[in-house]
């Protein structure tokens, strides 16, 4: 089972928009709604930004989004702030009952 | 509030063995299904194992098969990694989690615990 693949960096000013590709095959990504997302800042917990592909737990800012297209999840973060910069994966499972996640993406606000 | 606490980890020679443990708190362990995910030093997440809420079902990455073990202890609130023929490719933060009902995914984490593979 290969690693999703992200982008490896991604960067904005404060107040723009970034968003962050997500490329698996039909047997993960496109072939499920359970895509997630994951803020970590390195030495803390990872936090779960958006669940089933668009879903926001409650407390993330509505600033943050995804959505999917075919083997392809997005996550949009709009109006970046400071606080946005940190590593953020995606997931997915996959048809063994096993989880993938992407290579992680860097996100630097400029 | 729900936590998660690891413990366990530490320095180990390589084909050695390790538990590892998470104490969790602030929710109904005995119906979630938990996972431990691990950070290489300089590499993203990787997802290592999972299994049921009642234990019946585990899962595994390739990587660990046949030397990691799930399991959990619902009487005690405790999630386990037994980790055995360690390799150097094992060091890593290890990271318990909860997984969120009816979803694949983990709505809450742990701080991580270090193991470090090394003679």
């Amino acid at each position: 089972q290969s690693a999703l693949t992200q982008p490896a960096s991604v960067s904005g000013s404060l107040g723009q928009s970034i968003t962050i590709s997500c490329t698996g095959t039909s047997s993960d990504v496109g072939g499920y709604n359970y895509v997630s997302w994951y803020q970590h800042h390195p030495g803390k917990a990872p936090k779960l930004m958006i669940y089933e592909v668009s879903n926001r737990p409650s407390g993330v800012p509505d600033r943050f989004s995804g959505s999917k297209s075919g083997n392809t999840a997005s996550l949009t973060i709009s109006g970046l702030q400071a606080e946005d910069e940190a590593d953020y994966y995606c997931s997915s499972n996959t048809p063994i009952n096993t989880w993938l996640f992407g290579g992680g993406t860097k996100v630097t606000v400029l | 509030q729900v936590q998660l606490v690891e413990s366990g980890g530490g320095v180990v020679q390589p084909g050695r063995s390790l538990r590892l443990s998470c104490a969790v708190s602030g929710f109904s362990f005995s119906t979630h299904g938990m996972h431990w995910v691990r950070q290489a030093p300089g590499k993203g997440l990787e997802w290592v194992a999972a299994i049921s809420y009642d234990g019946n079902d585990k899962y595994y990455v390739d990587s660990v098969k046949g030397r990691f073990t799930v399991s959990r202890d619902n009487s005690k609130n405790i999630l386990y990694l037994q980790m055995n023929s360690l390799r150097a490719e094992d060091t890593a933060i290890y990271y318990c989690s909860k997984g969120r009902s009816g979803s694949w995914c983990s709505d809450y984490w742990g701080q991580g615990t270090l193991v470090t593979v090394s003679s």
